[in-house]
């Protein structure tokens, strides 16, 4: 079945260094959406990635949808202690399934 | 206003008993689902209704039944409950099925004795 794999599993930076989290999907996915949930919280959607190479930006954070539509990455410029949590990508296949799977996150800790 | 509202947040039990969850969303959505968070924050979808009907039902025990009485709520029954139950659950709307942002209730965090 379709997997999502994220890396790194868990990352510390200091606060105002860079943070790259990237999501791998076994399959070719339709979208790609991004999730964060900061500690004791729910997930809380952040943007959708639909076209192979697109390249979304929020500020400090940028998004990027792989060619293939199977791999997706999350950067974020200069973090601050309120980047604190642990982000999902979560991808929606192509097989005609709507169910989204999660990836198995990546928690950073951002130290002042 | 809480967009997704579940009840109740924390629920605290004994192993062989049956218990209920019960979520609520004020957006007009048509699409609910139910998401299971071990301990080791992985999210795995449960089940997802559109409209009142079933569209996803993964690979849970039987023991585990939603329901959906209408399109803005949707219950989760757990029957004979077990140490392996322990988690958060999620509930969670969206505008349909298909590539719509997915809005998330607090969570109820299910404690099995």
């Amino acid at each position: 079945g379709q997997q999502v794999m994220q890396i790194p599993q868990y990352q510390h930076v200091q606060e105002g260094e860079d943070f790259t989290t990237y999501c791998n999907s076994s399959t070719t996915l339709s979208n790609i959406q991004w999730y964060k949930q900061r500690p004791g919280g729910h997930p809380v959607f952040l943007i959708q990635l639909v076209k192979s190479g697109e390249v979304k930006k929020q500020k400090r954070l940028t998004f990027q949808f792989g060619e293939a539509k199977k791999n997706s990455s999350l950067h974020i410029t200069a973090t601050q202690t309120t980047d604190v949590g642990t982000y999902f990508c979560a991808g929606q296949g192509v097989s005609g399934t709507y169910k989204y799977i999660f990836g198995t996150g990546t928690r950073l800790k951002v130290l002042a | 206003d809480t967009a997704v509202s579940q009840t109740p947040k924390y629920l605290v039990t004994q192993m062989g008993n049956d218990k209920s969850i019960k979520c609520e969303q004020n957006l007009g959505h048509d699409t609910m689902y139910w998401y299971k968070q071990d301990s080791k924050k992985f999210l795995k979808i449960m089940f997802s209704y559109n409209n009142k009907e079933l569209i996803i039902n993964e690979t849970v025990p039987n023991r585990f039944s939603p329901k959906s009485p209408d399109k803005a709520h949707l219950n989760l029954h757990i029957n004979s409950l077990e140490l392996g139950d322990s988690a958060v659950y999620f509930c969670a709307s969206s505008q349909d099925p298909s590539d719509q942002p997915q809005h998330f209730g607090d969570g109820t965090r299910l404690s099995i004795l």
